[in-house]
């Protein structure tokens, strides 16, 4: 079955501009996640959606927004871009259920995002 | 934060076992252990997870300490494309998950 799809694979902005990320899960998946890869920090969760509900939400500041669609599409956006905001942003989708045992989260290959 | 402890980097001779520990002393009881590894700034590879029991798939096999506290994921048979960081989480029945430093693996031929 197909992976995770996410678009665009490379992007450059500069500061200020906005961006928007798109990630399209696995076939039945409910659950979308999304992570900012830096080398300085790492993994780091940003926020998760399932039913198009945001669950859970990481230490990130409100530029960082995200929604998910009744086809468990999501969507992530970055307001007011910084420098720092330079990353591989990473979408994982998971069949979400909570209480159902192991939740094996499959990732897509990310977007790469230059500000300058 | 991370909720593991896994040495910075190793190294293993192509065709030997290669043998990553994984310190998860703070573990819960509804908590897993997932194994994930991640090649040249790709997304993360999901490789194996358990819960206390051993596991073994085409990939790998997981030891689960009895008291949970610390595992080992074990290549059987490293080969070069598998040099990657590998990272060791644990995680409840929710979807985020805290990834710590990991373990640069590298395989020499």
């Amino acid at each position: 079955k197909a992976g995770v799809t996410q678009t665009p694979r490379y992007l450059i902005k500069t500061r200020g501009q906005q961006v928007t990320l798109s990630c399209s899960p696995i076939s039945g998946h409910r659950s979308v996640s999304w992570y900012q890869q830096t080398p300085g920090q790492g993994l780091q969760f940003l926020f998760e959606y399932f039913s198009e509900t945001q669950r859970n939400k990481g230490n990130f500041p409100g530029r960082f927004s995200g929604r998910q669609f009744s086809n468990s599409r999501s969507e992530m956006n970055v307001s007011t871009l910084e420098l720092g905001d330079s990353a591989l942003y990473l979408c994982a989708s998971g069949p979400g259920g909570l209480g159902v045992g192991a939740n094996v989260l499959t990732f897509g290959a990310g977007s790469r995002l230059t500000v300058l | 934060d991370a909720k593991t402890t896994q040495p910075t980097s190793m190294d293993c001779a192509e065709g030997r076992a290669a043998n990553l520990p994984c310190n998860h002393s703070t573990i819960s009881g509804n908590e897993y252990v997932y194994w994930y590894r991640q090649i040249h700034s790709q997304g993360p590879q999901y490789i194996i997870h358990g819960l206390k029991n051993n596991e073994t798939n085409e990939m790998a096999s997981l030891i689960i300490t009895e008291d949970r506290k610390s595992s080992t994921l074990i290549l059987p048979h490293a080969t070069l494309r598998d040099t990657a960081v590998y990272y060791c989480i644990v995680s409840g029945t929710g979807n985020q998950f805290y990834f710590g430093t990991g373990t640069s693996l590298t395989v020499i031929p």
